[in-house]
């Protein structure tokens, strides 16, 4: 199975600033790639699918990028909401599988 | 309004069965392909299983296979997670989710999930 590997495992950031997380996969995965946000409690929420493009109602400072194996979520000027949990998950081969998750933290 | 609403979740002992139910309601059912996804206590996702609209295909995560059997019931909007030999190691909370229309690949929507404890 692809393995999906997420760092950091925890991401300190500032209100305001910038996030970057990262998502590897141990082999190309094309851009069939999800990610989901996650607060305590609470179900997934889809953010970016096909790697890059923003689900419905998602706002604009979420971005996606990558392709094959090297995939980011950059998160721009940081709101108390978005700091949470995040995945990614490939979709391209069976099983498909979830990174073990990035958690944002305000610092 | 789409909605996914899991049930059947609770306490089973080592060995035990058990059989989630998920009821979509805001959509034909028979369009989407439908997934089961679990997170153990603490723990992140883990993708377990999808079935495609008609019921034909299936997959399973290697963890399971061979002990869950996913299925549905278009007629009644409604998919299933049969769970049988189970271990402490299922533990976790088990989410429906959905595909967009005819696609094999994101979820755009997910139920709230059901917890279950495999414990003696």
């Amino acid at each position: 199975e692809i393995v999906m590997t997420q760092s950091p495992a925890t991401l300190s950031v500032s209100p305001g600033e910038r996030a970057t997380l990262s998502c590897r996969a141990s082999q190309s995965v094309s851009s069939n790639l999800a990610w989901y946000q996650q607060n305590p409690g609470q179900a997934p929420r889809l953010l970016i699918s096909g790697a890059s493009t923003r689900a419905t109602g998602i706002p604009a400072s979420f971005s996606g990028s990558g392709s094959g194996t090297e995939f980011t979520l950059t998160i721009n000027s940081l709101q108390s909401e978005d700091f949470a949990v995040y995945y990614c998950q490939q979709y391209n081969t069976w099983p498909f599988t979830f990174g073990q998750g990035t958690k944002l933290e305000i610092k | 309004e789409v909605q996914l609403l899991e049930s059947g979740g609770g306490l089973v002992q080592p060995g035990g069965s058990l059989r989630l139910s998920c009821a979509v309601s805001g959509l034909t059912l028979s369009t989407y392909v439908m997934s089961w996804v679990r997170q153990a206590p603490g723990k992140g996702l883990e993708w377990v299983s999808a079935i495609g609209g008609s019921g034909r295909s299936t997959y399973y995560a290697d963890s399971v296979k061979g002990r869950f059997t996913i299925s549905r019931d278009n007629s009644k909007n409604t998919v299933f997670l049969q769970m049988n030999s189970l271990s402490v190691e299922d533990t976790a909370v088990y989410y429906c989710a959905k595909a967009p229309p005819g696609s094999w690949s994101e979820y755009d929507y997910w139920g709230q999930g059901t917890l279950v404890t495999v414990s003696s």
